[in-house]
């Protein structure tokens, strides 16, 4: 099984700062015919399902703000968001589609400082 | 709009089944792969089982093969989780969600429902 493993568990951010998230793959996610990481970060706020926020390792999904970026392939990826807002207070997830059984990194609790 | 609507969850022995169902909503059902997801407070997010739009293919965590079976009436645009055996460390919120694509693999979920809890408990 592949294992995604994100760091920190935690962080706290003030307000209009930098918020780094960052996950590691255990094996490889790309999809070299189509040079395609098939990995979806969520954002997941508190009472909520997960919502994506990024497909294709950097692929911003309709209606994600662009403070949000994300990037990375074959084993190592981030997600930046560029100036922190209030509703940005959430949980944070990385998840490989690549290989069954499909696997989410344990999550980073993302607040604010 | 898509919707998803978990139903079926509740309080149950260990050692009992459960039957979770997923009512799906606002698009073509059966072009698409659908999973179910849980998530308890301890270990976050765990992808359970996940079935391709016209039921040929279906995957499983490999600690739940055996236990969970996943199945899908394209008919009546639902999702089910037969679950047997229950153990206390199934207790979770379990989640309906739709995958981009028919196909199991290589697609991501992109529309999850508001999930149901299952309590496993003597």
């Amino acid at each position: 099984d592949i294992v995604m493993t994100q760091s920190p568990d935690s962080l706290a951010v003030s307000l209009g700062e930098r918020a780094t998230i960052n996950c590691k793959s255990s094996q490889t996610v790309l999809f070299t015919s189509n040079r395609k990481s098939y990995l979806t970060w969520y954002q997941q706020k508190s009472g909520q399902p997960p919502k994506v926020l990024f497909y294709w390792a950097s692929t911003r999904e309709s209606g994600v703000p662009d403070r949000f970026n994300a990037s990375g392939s074959g084993t190592d990826f981030t997600l930046t968001i560029s100036s922190l807002q209030a509703e940005d207070v959430a949980l944070y997830y990385c998840y490989q589609y690549y290989s069954s059984p499909y696997t989410f990194g344990q999550g980073t609790k993302l607040e604010i400082k | 709009e898509v919707q998803l609507v978990e139903s079926g969850g509740g309080v149950v022995q260990p050692g009992r089944s459960l039957t979770l169902s997923c009512a799906a909503s606002g698009f073509i059902f059966d072009d698409y792969a659908m999973h179910w997801v849980r998530q308890t407070p301890g270990k976050g997010l765990e992808w359970v089982s996940g079935i391709s739009g016209k039921s040929d293919s279906v995957g499983y965590v490999d600690s739940l093969k055996g236990r969970f079976t996943i199945s899908r009436d394209n008919a009546k645009n639902s999702l089910y989780l037969q679950m047997s055996s229950l153990r206390d460390d199934d207790t979770a919120l379990y989640y309906c969600a739709k995958a981009v694509g028919e196909h199991l693999f290589y697609y991501h979920m992109d529309v999850w429902g508001k999930g149901t809890t299952v309590t496993v408990s003597s």
